[in-house]
């Protein structure tokens, strides 16, 4: 089984401000990974397939890139609505397995 | 616009059957590049794929090996829906639980539903 680590754990960042998220893989996978926002009582939402492809009506402040086992989502200026936690998944290999998270909180 | 609606209990008692229904609006159960899928969030298990059913000329299914010996995920195309079956609980199935369609059985999931907490307890 692949194992996903995302660090940091939390990122406190002040709106407008730049956040840098970021996911690792014990093993590569190539370029078969997603990124989701998930809010409080919320369902997950994803923003990012294909470690780079935004998903419909996703905003271009969103942004991933990497290959093989190192993958970053950048959000280029915060906005109030996306303090949230954020996963990243791979689908490289069976099973499908997700990170831990990274909680971004408003500093 | 795809939208998941899931229904079922909250509460289910040890060794019982934990039963989940998600609802599909804008898409299809026998969709021939879809998969339906049941992932779970814990505390201590954090995000954990479950399993999927999807139509390719007949219905295949794959599960977890996690839960394999205790899961079925039917679905029912008279309603365009699917379920989610667990069966022989411990309070280690405590999680909230999700439906989710991956569009072109890629492995990504969207949209998702918005989530049910099952709690295992007496």
């Amino acid at each position: 089984e692949i194992v996903m680590t995302q660090s940091p754990a939390t990122l406190s960042v002040s709106p407008g401000e730049r956040a840098t998220l970021s996911c690792r893989a014990s093993q590569s996978v190539t370029s078969n990974l997603a990124w989701y926002q998930h809010k409080p009582g919320q369902a997950p939402r994803l923003l990012i397939y294909g470690t780079s492809t935004g998903a419909p009506g996703i905003p271009a402040r969103f942004s991933g890139s990497g290959s093989g086992t190192e993958f970053t989502l950048t959000i280029s200026s915060l906005q109030s609505e996306d303090f949230a936690v954020y996963y990243c998944q791979q689908y490289n290999n069976w099973p499908l397995t997700f990170g831990g998270g990274t909680k971004v909180e408003i500093k | 616009q795809v939208q998941l609606q899931q229904s079922g209990p909250g509460l289910v008692k040890p060794s019982q059957t934990l039963s989940l229904t998600c609802a599909i609006s804008g898409d299809s159960v026998s969709s021939d590049s879809a998969a339906w899928t049941w992932i779970r969030q814990s505390p201590s298990r954090g995000l954990e794929w479950l399993g999927r059913t999807y139509y390719r000329s007949e219905w295949y299914h794959d599960y977890a090996v996690s839960v394999k010996s205790r899961i079925i995920i039917n679905p029912d195309t008279s309603d365009n829906q699917f379920s989610l079956h667990l069966s022989s609980v411990t309070p280690e199935d405590t999680a909230v639980y999700y439906c989710a369609r991956d569009q072109s059985s890629s492995g990504w999931f969207d949209p998702w539903g918005q989530g049910t907490l099952v709690t295992v307890s007496s």
